[in-house]
């Protein structure tokens, strides 16, 4: 499968603790999105990296998360001393920008998420 | 970014054409639109997009109005894998998408 992925699928986690994501986008795709979303809602935007570099990040995405894209492929979005809050599910979408001008767009790949449950 | 309307559910019978509506009265020149859908536990999954013109591809049509301020995506004949959360979105080149709460489809057998 040459999909977006996401590991875990679920994450079961105990109010204080620190948890990782992982996101694999399509190979060769520069931009990597990272959404959350809750019950009943549509997919918020939390951050994107243009390859290794974090660009965006929105105001969702407070002290205790933190992302980064060390050589460009992978993602890891971690989120410290978690808070029952944080009960989301959490998207991964990656797309390609490269040779795109004039104004067009392309289409972003999403993963099937990150399921994060905080007791 | 604009903003997108859409109504929260909407119905159709099996096999029966669908049109679902999307109003974007403030979307600007370099506004694609998207669409998107989001079957149970999974995540979003793309549809059609486009800019002025009308879009057809295997999945579905896009019909945008003339003074682009809304727009309908149209699924010739609904089947019950067509049962999702339909998401209509405005993107500029390179930005990130900024979801609403989008159309949840029933479709009857």
């Amino acid at each position: 499968d040459t999909g977006v992925s996401q590991n875990p699928r679920h994450k079961i986690t105990k109010r204080g603790q620190n948890v990782t994501f992982r996101c694999d986008p399509i190979s060769e795709h520069n931009r990597l999105y990272w959404y959350r979303q809750t019950l009943g809602q549509g997919p918020e935007f939390l951050t994107y990296f243009q390859n290794e570099a974090q660009l965006e990040k929105s105001r969702l995405l407070s002290d205790r998360f933190s992302a980064e894209r060390p050589k460009g492929s992978f993602s890891t979005l971690e989120i410290q001393r978690t808070e029952q809050g944080d009960s989301a599910m959490y998207l991964c979408a990656s797309r390609n920008l490269q040779g795109l001008a004039g104004g067009r767009t392309d289409t972003q790949y999403f993963g099937p998420g990150t399921r994060l449950t905080v007791l | 970014d604009a903003k997108t309307t859409q109504p929260n559910s909407m119905e159709s019978n099996e096999e029966e054409p669908v049109h679902l509506p999307c109003n974007h009265s403030t979307i600007s020149g370099t506004d694609y639109i998207h669409w998107y859908r989001q079957l149970p536990s999974q995540g979003p999954e793309y549809v059609i997009h486009g800019l002025t013109s009308n879009v057809n591809n295997r999945m579905a049509s896009l019909a945008i109005a003339e003074d682009r301020k809304s727009s309908t995506l149209i699924l010739h004949r609904a089947t019950l894998r067509d049962a999702a959360v339909y998401y209509c979105i405005l993107n500029r080149a390179g930005n990130q998408f900024y979801f609403g709460t989008g159309t949840s489809l029933t479709v009857i057998p």
